[in-house]
């Protein structure tokens, strides 16, 4: 099976600008997980779908945004960016729910200038 | 705060030695897992175990889970140049509203 990927791998970005970052999973997953990672906080997770819901958020503000569609594919947009939001976003996807092993994918490195 | 956090932040070691790393949780999970990531690149996962599980091999890994404690370790043996990354672990924190809490890691560096 392909693994999950994720596009754009890099992407660059000024302040004020908004950005859709776009993340298919492994063939038959049915989660999608998003996490923010950065040398200063660490990984963190932003939200969960889940058969095109979402099932979790973690504590990020509503400049931060996803969907996922029928296809489980899932894309996550992030509005007015900011400096602070230059991270490596990472997708990940697992079988039945969160509590499965999650697959990551490479990641998108966005940098906010 | 984070649920993981890991211990050391960074170890040196030579090839074929062991390297241990730990992990402290601070709420009940259901399963505990082990991640590696090289530079800057996504998550592979390592291994999983279950909160009613005390020990699980894979490979060259083993990890130890004592919910007592709550800590796990992870044990690398005769390590390789090639196993150099960033190593973290991650609770469940379903319960918690999150999904998966990761650790701040721990920076391994084989010498050849």
């Amino acid at each position: 099976k392909a693994g999950v990927t994720q596009t754009p791998r890099y992407l660059i970005k000024t302040r004020g600008q908004q950005v859709t970052l776009s993340c298919s999973p492994i063939s038959g997953h049915r989660s999608v997980s998003w996490y923010q990672q950065t040398p200063g906080q660490g990984l963190q997770f932003l939200f969960e779908y889940f058969s095109e819901t979402q099932r979790n958020k973690g504590n990020f503000p509503g400049r931060f945004s996803g969907r996922q569609f029928s296809n489980s594919r899932s894309e996550m947009n992030v509005s007015t960016l900011e400096l602070g939001d230059s991270a490596l976003y990472l997708c990940a996807s697992s079988g039945t729910g969160s509590r499965d092993t999650q697959y990551f994918g490479p990641g998108t490195r966005l940098t906010v200038l | 705060s984070q649920q993981g956090e890991e211990d050391p932040q960074a170890l040196s070691i030579q090839e074929g030695e062991n390297a241990t790393m730990n992990c402290s949780y601070k709420t009940s999970i259901n399963n505990l897992q082990w991640y590696r990531q090289n530079s800057g690149r996504g998550l592979v996962h390592l291994i999983l175990i279950r909160s009613n599980e005390r020990e699980k091999h894979s490979g060259r890994l083993r990890v130890t889970l004592d919910t007592s404690k709550k800590s796990s370790s992870l044990l690398i043996t005769a390590s390789r140049a090639a196993d150099t990354a960033s190593y973290f672990c991650a609770t469940d924190a379903y319960n918690y509203g999150q999904n998966f809490v990761f650790g701040p890691g721990t920076r391994l560096s084989v010498l050849p």
